[in-house]
């Protein structure tokens, strides 16, 4: 079955400089989470989006920002690295949202490993 | 963040003993979530739970969702070397038709062979 795809896989930048991360989501789902993982630290939740807009925010930082495109992958631009945001970055989806159908499943992507130096 | 208490931290045993893990939280969730890590690759949906007192299994884990709806036990019977790993719990909260993941603060698992 089709999974989440992360890309890059890896990822080295220096301070000052910007990356972006791309996540296309499993088909047919219309939404999609962002979370950072630090060294021995649990998923952080940053962002997320349903449908092509954000319907969560979480510890993102100010010099990170996010969007969902119409064929439902998304991108997390990050500016001016620090070396603080040397982690692991997951990008999740799941399927649509039905109140008469609560069952609820998040699937995660392999993840990019970013490293600022 | 909100986070679940997640217990234990870190479990050392050997191959072939049960292993039990939990979370806990003082907020009620709709679903639980388990997850195992592997170092350097994104977490692994294992078992979902959607009802409370649900009971469910998948080949060696079984999990279960908590008749308070505010914890989730996780075991795995007969363990391997390759269950090593981080073991994640995730409740579900839905408010006003949005959606939110928590997560726990995981259990790192070594098997000794």
């Amino acid at each position: 079955a089709a999974g989440v795809i992360q890309s890059p896989r890896h990822l080295i930048k220096e301070k000052r400089e910007t990356a972006t991360l791309k996540c296309y989501p499993i088909p047919r789902h219309d939404t999609v989470y962002w979370y950072q993982q630090g060294p021995g630290q649990d998923p952080q939740f940053l962002i997320s989006f349903y449908e092509k807009m954000q319907s969560d925010k979480g510890s993102i930082p100010d010099r990170f920002s996010a969007q969902q495109f119409s064929d439902y992958h998304s991108e997390l631009n990050m500016s001016s690295l620090e070396l603080g945001d040397s982690a692991l970055y997951f990008c999740a989806s799941s399927s649509p949202f039905r109140l008469a159908d609560p069952d609820h499943e998040q699937y995660f992507g392999p993840g990019t490993r970013l490293t600022v130096t | 963040g909100q986070q679940l208490n997640q217990s234990p931290q870190s479990m050392f045993i050997q191959e072939g003993e049960d292993v039990s893990m939990n979370c806990t939280s003082s907020s009620i969730f709709n679903t639980w979530l388990w997850y195992k890590q592997d170092p350097g690759e994104g977490p692994v949906l294992l078992i979902a739970l959607y009802k409370a007192g649900e009971l469910t299994s998948n080949g060696r884990l079984t999990a279960q969702f908590g008749i308070t709806r505010k914890d989730s036990f996780l075991n795995i019977s007969a363990s391997i070397p390759s269950d090593v790993g981080i073991y994640f719990c995730a409740g579900l909260k839905t408010t006003s038709g949005t959606y939110k993941y928590i997560f726990g603060t995981g259990t790192r698992l070594k098997v000794l062979a």
